[in-house]
C-alpha cells in the first residue's frame, strides 16, 4: 500500500495568514493526489484534484503543487470559514490511501 | 444539484450484521462508480469499498474482504453496504461518495467529488 504522510498534523493560525500543508507519498504517485476539507460533523469537500487543478466552485485562496512524491497545500490568506482539517488522497494505486489529516486551528 | 443519503446505521452487536444504503439523486447514477468511505471516531479516512457503474467490477479493502458487499440498483438509483461478522474496529461514520468521472468500460477514476453526509455505525455488545 502506498502510504501518505501529511505533516503537520496540526497547526494553528490567524486569519490573514498564508499556511502550507505538506504530504509526502511513500512512492512516486505521477500526481494522482487530492486535497479534501473536512469541517466538525460533515462530509469531507474536494478542494483541488490532480494535485494542482481548483475543483469548481472552490476559491482561488486554495492552490496545491508537486510531483513525484512530495505535494503541497496552501492558502494564501486565510478566512474564518478555512479552520477545519484537510486531508491529502492518492489514487495512482489501490487502495486509495488518505493521510493521517492536518486540522487547522484558530491561534 | 447531486445528492447522496446515507441510512442504515445504528448499533449493533459484533458478529451480527448490518445493510447500509445511498439514495443518490441529481445525477445519471448510472454513470458513475461510486464508493463507501469510512472514518472511525476521531480519526482519517479509509476506502472500503468501490463499485463500478455498471457493476461489473468491485475492489474491497483488505479489513472488509469477505465480511463486506458493496451492490448497487441503477433502476432505482441506490447504493448498498451488506456488512456482516461485524467487529468492534467497524465501528465508524460510513460515507458514499461518487467517483468524479463518468465511467469508462467499467472501470472508476479515484477522485470522490459528491459526498453524502454519513450514516454511524457502532459495533458493540
Amino acid at each position: 500500500d502506498i502510504q501518505m504522510t501529511q505533516s503537520p498534523s496540526s497547526l494553528s493560525a490567524s486569519v490573514g495568514d498564508r499556511v502550507t500543508i505538506t504530504c509526502q507519498a511513500s512512492q512516486d504517485i505521477r500526481k494522482y493526489l487530492n486535497w479534501y476539507q473536512q469541517k466538525p460533523g460533515k462530509a469531507p469537500k474536494l478542494l483541488i484534484y490532480d494535485a494542482s487543478y481548483l475543483e469548481t466552485g472552490v476559491s482561488a485562496r486554495f492552490r496545491g503543487s508537486g510531483s513525484g512524491t512530495d505535494y503541497s497545500f496552501t492558502i494564501t490568506s486565510l478566512q474564518p470559514e478555512d479552520f477545519a482539517t484537510y486531508y491529502c488522497q492518492q489514487y495512482d494505486n489501490l487502495p486509495y490511501t488518505f493521510g493521517q489529516g492536518t486540522k487547522l486551528e484558530i491561534k | 444539484q447531486v445528492q447522496l443519503v446515507e441510512s442504515g446505521g445504528g448499533v449493533v452487536q459484533p458478529g451480527r450484521s448490518l445493510r447500509l444504503s445511498c439514495a443518490a439523486s441529481g445525477f445519471t447514477f448510472s454513470s458513475y462508480a461510486m464508493y463507501w468511505v469510512r472514518q472511525a471516531p476521531g480519526k482519517g479516512l479509509d476506502c472500503v469499498a468501490i463499485i463500478s457503474n455498471d457493476g461489473s467490477n468491485n475492489y474491497y479493502a483488505d479489513s472488509v474482504k469477505g465480511r463486506f458487499t458493496i451492490s448497487r440498483d441503477n433502476t432505482n438509483n441506490t447504493l448498498s453496504l451488506q456488512m456482516s461478522s461485524l467487529r468492534a474496529e467497524d465501528t465508524a461514520i460510513y460515507y458514499c461518495a461518487r467517483d468524479w468521472a463518468i465511467a469508462v468500460a467499467g472501470n472508476w477514476q479515484g477522485t470522490l467529488d459528491s459526498w453524502g453526509q454519513g450514516t454511524l455505525v457502532t459495533v458493540s455488545s
